[in-house]
C-alpha cells in the first residue's frame, strides 16, 4: 500500500526550532515529488514548496521561501519540514502529499495524515 | 503568481441536487504543446487530509463516484455533483499545477440543505 506517514503533534514555544517529517512507504520514493502543504486553523489549503528526493531539488512558495526548509533523505524515504525559529503565526496543520507522477506538475494523489504544530 | 479564485464559499444543497462550484485561474492553465489543464480538484472531510477525486480539470480518479465530474479549459473551471449524497458533505479545493508557485483555490463549502 503507498503511504505516507508523518510524524506527531508538537506544542512548541515561540522561537525554538522543529522539524517534522514524512515517511513514505509502498512506492520507489526517490523517484516522485514530495509537497508540503499548510492549513491554519479553520482555513484553506496553502502550497508551501516541493522537492525531488532522488537529487534534492527543491521549489518554494515565495510566502514560505526563508521561512522554512523543506528536505529528504532518500536512504530511509523520510521528507522533512524545518523552521529555525517558530512564530505563534506557524500554529497549523501541515501535510505532505506525494505528486502524481516522476516530475513536479501534477496533482497530490497520496497525502499524509496531517502533523499539528502548536506555538504558544 | 497564478491566482486561483473558487465561487461560491458555501453553498447548502438539497439531498439528490445538483452543487456546481467554479473555480477561476488568474491565468491560463492550459499548457498548449499537450492540450491539458494543470487543475486539479480535491475533497476535505472535517479532520481528515484531502483527497484528490478529479485530475487534469476533468479525469475522475479511480474510486471515486460517477456523479463528480469536472470540465473547463483555460481559466475557467466547473466542479458538479449531480446528486448530492449524504457522504459529499465536504470542502472542495481547486489546484493549479502549471506554474509554480503552484497554489489553491480558497475552497467551498458544501453543506446539506
Amino acid at each position: 500500500e503507498v503511504q505516507l506517514v508523518q510524524s506527531g503533534a508538537e506544542v512548541k514555544k515561540p522561537g525554538d526550532s522543529l522539524k517534522i517529517s514524512c515517511k513514505g512507504s509502498g512506492y520507489i520514493f526517490s523517484n516522485y515529488w514530495i509537497g508540503w502543504v499548510r492549513q491554519m486553523p479553520g482555513k484553506g489549503l496553502e502550497w508551501m514548496g516541493v522537492i525531488y528526493p532522488g537529487h534534492t531539488d527543491t521549489r518554494y512558495s515565495p510566502s514560505f521561501q526563508g521561512q522554512v526548509t523543506i528536505s529528504a533523505n532518500e536512504s530511509i524515504t523520510t521528507a522533512y519540514l524545518r523552521w529555525g525559529s517558530l512564530k505563534a503565526s506557524d500554529t497549523a496543520m501541515y501535510y505532505c502529499a506525494r505528486v502524481a507522477v516522476v516530475g513536479p506538475y501534477d496533482a497530490f494523489d497520496i497525502w499524509g495524515q496531517g502533523t499539528m504544530v502548536t506555538v504558544s | 503568481d497564478i491566482v486561483m479564485t473558487q465561487s461560491p464559499d458555501s453553498l447548502a444543497v438539497s439531498l439528490g441536487e445538483r452543487a456546481t462550484i467554479k473555480c477561476k485561474s488568474s491565468q491560463s492553465v492550459l499548457y498548449s504543446s499537450n492540450n491539458k489543464n494543470y487543475l486539479a480538484w480535491y475533497q476535505q472531510k472535517p479532520g481528515q487530509p484531502p483527497k484528490l477525486i478529479i485530475n487534469w480539470a476533468s479525469t475522475r480518479e479511480s474510486g471515486v463516484p460517477e456523479r463528480f465530474s469536472g470540465s473547463g479549459s483555460g481559466t475557467d473551471f466547473t466542479l458538479i455533483i449531480s446528486s448530492l449524497q449524504a457522504e459529499d458533505v465536504a470542502v472542495y479545493y481547486c489546484h493549479q499545477y502549471y506554474s509554480t508557485p503552484f497554489a489553491f483555490g480558497g475552497g467551498t463549502k458544501v453543506e446539506i440543505k
